[in-house]
Formats: structure tokens, sequence, C-alpha cells
């Protein structure tokens, strides 16, 4: 069985300050982990994925996530937060085959 | 390269009636995945097709169909519309093998079929 449980609904920070959002994953195979941000009124864009390769996941708009099995997480985080980063932003877990869970999602809002 | 478009992007239904939503996938990519997305229930997989045949579905009842085309085209399908039918539902294509899954292949996002049931 697998899982994932995005700890926060709501974040909130101000611009320029760094950004936490968190996952949990549970998967009884070797998970991929996928982290997806939707703007609002617009599709989910893929911002970053690991696959059993590097922990230290770089993504898009300056995003990275660690990959930490002992602790079964994987938070996304970026150093400086922009107004532009305001979205929703969803944790994802594939594993053992073809079907994808995605966590409950977490609402970013960024304060000027 | 044209991404994955969605049509028609809203919808208004009423109870009982059924629905066909149609979505296709960027060119190249074999996979298309359903999703229905609710503020209660949040993101939620239906099912997934590969050439033509579905590889994995997800716990929907079996008023969710869908089928895809030799084109990769898919369409959703759901019959005897019921109130919480209500909700986004999402295309998504990804580029990957008939051995493979999409562990490991990005999925790229449709804009969603808003579809309202009154």
């Amino acid at each position: 069985a697998q899982s994932v449980t995005q700890l926060d609904s709501h974040v909130s920070v101000s611009e320029g300050t760094p950004v936490l959002l968190r996952c949990n994953y549970s998967s009884s195979y070797s998970p991929s982990l996928f982290w997806y941000v939707q703007h609002p009124n617009k599709g989910l864009q893929l911002l970053l994925k690991y696959t059993s390769a590097a922990t230290l996941v770089k993504g898009i708009n300056g995003f990275e996530a660690e990959f930490k099995k002992s602790e079964t997480s994987f938070h996304l985080t970026k150093p400086s937060a922009h107004m532009s980063d305001a979205a929703e932003y969803f944790c994802v877990v594939t594993s053992g085959g073809f079907k994808t869970i995605f966590g409950a999602g977490t609402r970013l809002f960024v304060k000027a | 390269k044209a991404g994955v478009t969605q049509t028609p992007r809203y919808l208004i239904k009423t109870r009982g009636q059924q629905v066909t939503l149609s979505c296709s996938p960027i060119s190249g990519h074999r996979s298309v995945s359903w999703y229905q997305q609710t503020p209660g229930q949040g993101l939620q997989f239906l099912f997934e097709y590969f050439s033509e045949t579905q590889r994995n579905k997800g716990n929907f009842p079996g008023r969710f169909s869908g089928r895809q085309f030799s084109n990769s085209r898919s369409e959703m399908n759901v019959s005897t519309l019921e109130l919480g039918d209500s909700a986004l539902y999402l295309c998504a294509s990804s580029l990957t093998s008939a051995s493979g899954s999409l562990s490991y292949n990005e999925q790229f996002f449709g804009p969603g079929t808003r579809l309202t049931v009154l």
C-alpha cells in the first residue's frame, strides 16, 4: 500500500523568506516522488521528481527537495519566496506500477 | 509542441444525465491518465490508458468509464450523474513505454474540464 501525507494544509511566508512544505510518504516498494504546483485556474506543473538517483533533487524556479528514506519524507524547500510562488503544491507518490497518489495539497501564501 | 488539451472546459449537467469529456495528449505520448479534483477529496486517480488498454484504475464506481483511441486521444464518460460528481476533471499524458510505468515519467496536465451537476 502507498500513501502520502502533506503535513500542512496552509503555509504563509513573507516574500524573501524561506519556504518549507512538508511531505511524508508510505510505500511498499521503492517509491518515485514528485512535487507539482497548481496556480489558480491553471493546470498542474511538475516542479521536481525523485526516482532513486540523487537524494537531493533540484527543480524549477529555485525549488529543491530531499528524499530521506529513514524519515520517509520528501520536503520541498526554497531559500527565498517570491510573490509568484503563491499557489497550491502537491506531493505525489507512485510505486509498484501505474497508480498515482496525490497528497491533499498545501496552499502557499506569500505576503509582501 | 502543443500541450494537453481538454474539451469542453466547462460543462453544466443535471442529475441522471451522462457526460463525455475529451482529452488530446501531447503528440507522441501514449499514456493518458484521468483525475478528479474536488475541494473535499482532493486529487484522485481515476484510470490510466496506454495503447487503447486500461492499465490501472482507481476506486471509483462503474459509472466512470473511459477509452483510448488509436491516436492516443482519450474520452471519459460518467453515466447517471450525481451531485457529488461536480468536480474539475484533469487529464494528463506521459511519455512511457509499454513495460514502463508512471513511476519514472513526468505527467503533463491539461487545464481540466469543470463539471457542474445541478
